[in-house]
């Protein structure tokens, strides 16, 4: 089975920061990273699918990239709203893991 | 507009039983593959099963493979998991999705969970 890892697991930052977020996963996976929002009580959200295409209504200063086993997802302007978890996803194969997540709060 | 409403969770001893449900509307449920995604309390996703659109494709996570059943019913546009042999470490919040297959499978639409609690 493929294992995802994300680092880092927590920061903090201020609005209007640029914040990057890394995932890894255990082995080869082409561009099959997705990468979804989490907010405290609330089902995740999609942001980005195939390392780097946003999906619709997602703000542009969400950006994806990467490939095979390291990715990046960056927001570049921080805004009160992104304050949430933040978890990869391969589905590359099954089972479709998840990184354990990235939990980005106010500094 | 899309909606995903899970129903069946509750407080059961291990050993036992749950059935989860899942009623979609909005979309057009029998030409997507489906999936439950769980998490525990306080803990990240972990996703357990998917079923493609007619049913013949089911996948499971290795830990729940011979006691969850995933299931489904195009006419009632609803998604099933059939929980036997329930352990603590099962509790958690079961979300249902639907999967997307372009550029790779991914998860456009969420429910907002049934919470299953395996407790004595």
């Amino acid at each position: 089975d493929i294992q995802m890892t994300q680092s880092p697991s927590s920061l903090s930052a201020s609005v209007g920061d640029r914040v990057t977020i890394t995932c890894r996963a255990s082995q080869s996976i082409r561009n099959y990273l997705n990468w979804y929002q989490q907010k405290p009580g609330k089902a995740p959200k999609i942001l980005i699918h195939a390392a780097s295409s946003l999906q619709s209504e997602v703000p542009s200063r969400f950006s994806g990239g990467g490939s095979g086993t390291d990715f990046t997802l960056t927001i570049s302007s921080l805004q009160p709203e992104d304050f949430a978890t933040y978890y990869c996803q391969q589905s590359y194969s099954t089972p479709f893991a998840f990184g354990p997540g990235t939990k980005v709060d106010i500094k | 507009e899309v909606q995903l409403v899970e129903s069946g969770g509750g407080l059961v001893q291990p050993g036992g039983s749950l059935r989860l449900s899942c009623a979609a509307s909005g979309f057009s449920f029998s030409s997507y593959w489906m999936s439950w995604v769980r998490q525990a309390p306080g803990k990240g996703l972990e996703w357990v099963a998917n079923i493609n659109q007619d049913g013949s494709e089911i996948y499971y996570v290795d830990s729940v493979k011979g006691r969850f059943t995933i299931s489904r019913d195009n006419a009632k546009n609803s998604l099933y998991l059939q929980m036997n042999s329930l352990r603590a470490e099962d509790a958690a919040v079961y979300y249902c999705a639907g999967q997307r297959n372009n550029y790779g499978p991914h998860f456009d639409y969420w429910g907002q969970g049934t919470l299953a609690t395996v407790s004595s």
